[in-house]
């Protein structure tokens, strides 16, 4: 069954350090998502992504964030600066024609 | 303002005991409603999709209904396995046509 794969599952980093969150999602989908969910809150919108641009971005996704898709497979999430309060579960998702299917996340934690 | 509000936050049933999760929604003009089941640590697994009033979905032990106003997942007979964190989002067109917008979820724990 085809999912939606995540790398790393686990990323520890500096405060004011860049990361770079990979994602694989299914083949023949074309929309894309980045979702975050801090630890015992909702899950929240931070970005869609479809043809080759941002469609949307929520208020959470502020300049210190992009997204890119560089080669036609992986689509990543950027921060640029992280800062203390960007530790939660990123998860990316991607869409056919109906429902969006999600990676297991990867837990970002920043020291 | 929530648009997505699930009751109740916590369910503890016994094997066997069935029961109905609540999601209840404050939008206009519904695109879609999903149901997804989240372990811990893990991705949202997609459950169900629910367009229009009147709607019923079923999946083994698990049946999602759809009002104007709400939606229920209907568990019948659980097991342990089902054991989860139940999210519901809806698809809303202000928000952007494929977005997603979750509730803070039902953490369902059946005892054996």
């Amino acid at each position: 069954e085809p999912e939606v794969t995540q790398t790393p599952s686990h990323q520890v980093t500096q405060m004011g350090q860049e990361v770079i969150l990979r994602c694989v999602p299914i083949s023949n989908h074309l929309y894309f998502y980045w979702y975050r969910q801090i630890l015992g809150q909702k899950v929240e919108f931070l970005v869609s992504f479809y043809n080759n641009e941002i469609s949307e971005k929520s208020e959470i996704f502020d300049d210190q964030f992009s997204v890119e898709r560089p080669d036609g497979s992986n689509f990543t999430l950027k921060i640029r600066s992280t800062k203390l309060e960007d530790s939660a579960m990123y998860f990316c998702a991607s869409k056919g024609d109906t429902e969006a299917f999600f990676g297991q996340g990867t837990r970002l934690t920043v020291v | 303002e929530d648009q997505v509000t699930q009751s109740p936050e916590a369910l503890r049933l016994q094997e066997g005991e069935s029961s109905s999760l609540n999601c209840s929604y404050t939008v206009s003009g519904l695109r879609g409603l999903f149901w997804y089941r989240q372990d811990p640590g893990k991705g949202p697994e997609f459950l169900f999709t629910l367009y229009s009033a009147g709607e019923e979905k079923e999946k083994e032990r698990l049946k999602a209904t759809l009002t104007k106003k709400e939606s229920f997942l209907h568990i019948t007979a659980p097991k342990p396995e089902d054991s989860a964190t139940y999210l519901c989002a809806v698809q809303v067109p202000q928000g952007g046509a494929n977005n997603l917008f979750f509730g803070t979820g039902t953490r369902l724990t059946v005892i054996p």
